[in-house]
């Protein structure tokens, strides 16, 4: 196992569009992270699941984000309306369930221009 | 709710010599802190992970202090090299046990001049 996946690296979309962004965890792997990272700051968490299911979502996440992660592997994150504010690095996590560390993706640029 | 503060300023050093950067923390005192690496344009990458009734942790050359007391870590890198030039971030779970839910500070950008 190569470690954690992000699809795709970069991407530059047009305010208003939807995109959607895809993550690969290690495979043995139950807990799956989404965090937001701008430019400065550290990475601030977004939602993530336990097996396929969602446990917690922030306050940051808007009604325009959804995550899945329909068979407790892969995930996705998606963007409705995508706002020049959404530009961001999107990483993705994992790590065994009751374990403390995790494992990041190389994440996704996302740039809304 | 929980906040954590690391030095934003870079911190330059001489190849050679020991590195030591500072993670305070308002709140609560976490069950575990965890200090990880991030290269630019990368994910952070994990490096250690203190618990609260440790009060020192080593890994090869780096060292983590934990002190409740203070609210606070230290991250030290001794004999430090150019390849150890990148940003330090230092992350605690927001709740009270090992939720996951990671808060993380804003780093602390280590530059290594040999």
């Amino acid at each position: 196992d190569t470690g954690v996946s992000q699809d795709p690296r970069h991407k530059i979309t047009k305010r208003g569009q939807n995109v959607t962004f895809r993550c690969d965890p290690i495979s043995e792997h139950n807990r799956l992270y989404w965090y937001r990272q701008t430019l400065g700051q550290g990475p601030e968490f977004l939602t993530y699941f336990q097996n396929e299911a969602q446990l917690e979502k922030s306050r940051l996440l808007s009604d325009r984000f959804s995550a899945e992660r329909p068979k407790g592997s892969f995930s996705t994150l998606e963007i409705q309306r995508t706002e020049q504010g959404d530009s961001a690095m999107y990483l993705c996590a994992s790590s065994l369930d009751g374990g403390p560390e995790q494992y990041f993706g190389p994440g996704t640029r996302l740039t809304v221009t | 709710s929980q906040k954590i503060e690391q030095n934003s300023e870079a911190l330059n050093i001489q190849e050679g010599k020991t590195a030591t950067l500072t993670c305070n923390y308002t709140n609560y005192s976490p069950a575990y802190l965890q200090w990880y690496r991030q290269d630019p344009g990368r994910g952070p990458v994990f490096l250690l992970l203190i618990r609260e009734n440790e009060k020192e942790k080593r890994k090869e050359r780096l060292k983590v202090t934990f002190d409740t007391t203070l609210k606070q870590s230290l991250f030290h890198i001794t004999a430090s090299q150019p390849a150890d030039s990148a940003t330090y971030l230092c992350a605690l779970d927001q709740g009270s046990s090992n939720t996951g839910k990671l808060i993380f500070g804003q780093g602390t950008t280590l530059q290594v001049k040999p």
